[in-house]
């Protein structure tokens, strides 16, 4: 299986500042046949089933505040909030669907300092 | 757009069946794959499967001697069945479209006790 590792674990950041969350996988998730790194991220708050930020590492779902961004190739990736609002206190995991059985990271917590 | 409900008891006794329905709407059921995944309380989250709307289905390793899935184009849904439950199977058991997973149901939340 791919092991999905974020960092850091959980993280407080103050409003209107940028929060930086890493994810690691333990092979490479770019498939050379079409250039895409099959990675997502996705943002859970209590109660509520995860929602899709960004797929292909870097694409950004519909919807989506142009304040979240994705970066990264191959086994590191990044997400990142360019200046962190209230409504961005939640839970954030990374996941790769290159192969299966897909896999997520641990999570990261992210709390408004 | 498409909506997803998970459907099925709360409460299931130890060493029995779950089942879980997935009801798709404000689309068609063909040509995706539909996947389950599953959050014990307090942790994170784990891929089960999938299935294509074909019935080619594709399995967790860790569970795939206790996993089935199915699926019912006629009825636009899909199911999860996984046998001889424990505690450690009580989750909340979310069904979601694609490998990408751009929509979830609501989450079901599932306990394992007598």
């Amino acid at each position: 299986d791919i092991v999905m590792t974020q960092s850091p674990d959980s993280l407080a950041v103050s409003l209107g500042e940028r929060a930086t969350i890493n994810c690691k996988s333990s092979q490479s998730v770019l498939y050379s046949s079409d250039n895409k790194n099959y990675l997502g991220w996705f943002q859970q708050k209590a109660g509520q089933p995860p929602k899709l930020l960004i797929y292909w590492a870097s694409t950004r779902e519909s919807g989506v505040p142009d304040r979240f961004s994705g970066s990264g190739s191959g086994t590191d990736f990044t997400l990142t909030i360019s200046s962190l609002q209230p409504e961005d206190a939640a839970l954030y995991y990374c996941q790769q669907y290159y192969m299966t059985p897909y896999t997520f990271g641990q999570g990261t917590r992210l709390e408004i300092k | 757009q498409v909506q997803l409900q998970e459907s099925g008891p709360g409460v299931v006794n130890p060493s029995e069946t779950l089942s879980l329905t997935c009801t798709v709407s404000g689309g068609s059921i063909n040509f995706y794959y539909w996947t389950w995944v599953r959050q014990p309380p307090g942790k994170g989250l784990e891929w089960i499967g999938h299935i294509y709307s074909s019935g080619t289905t594709d399995y967790n390793p860790a569970l795939k001697s206790r996993v089935t899935m199915s699926v019912d184009t006629s009825k636009n849904h899909f199911s999860l069945k996984l046998s001889s439950v424990t505690a450690a199977d009580t989750a909340v058991y979310y069904c979601a479209r694609g490998s990408k997973l751009d929509s979830w149901g609501q989450g079901s939340l599932v306990t394992v006790s007598s």
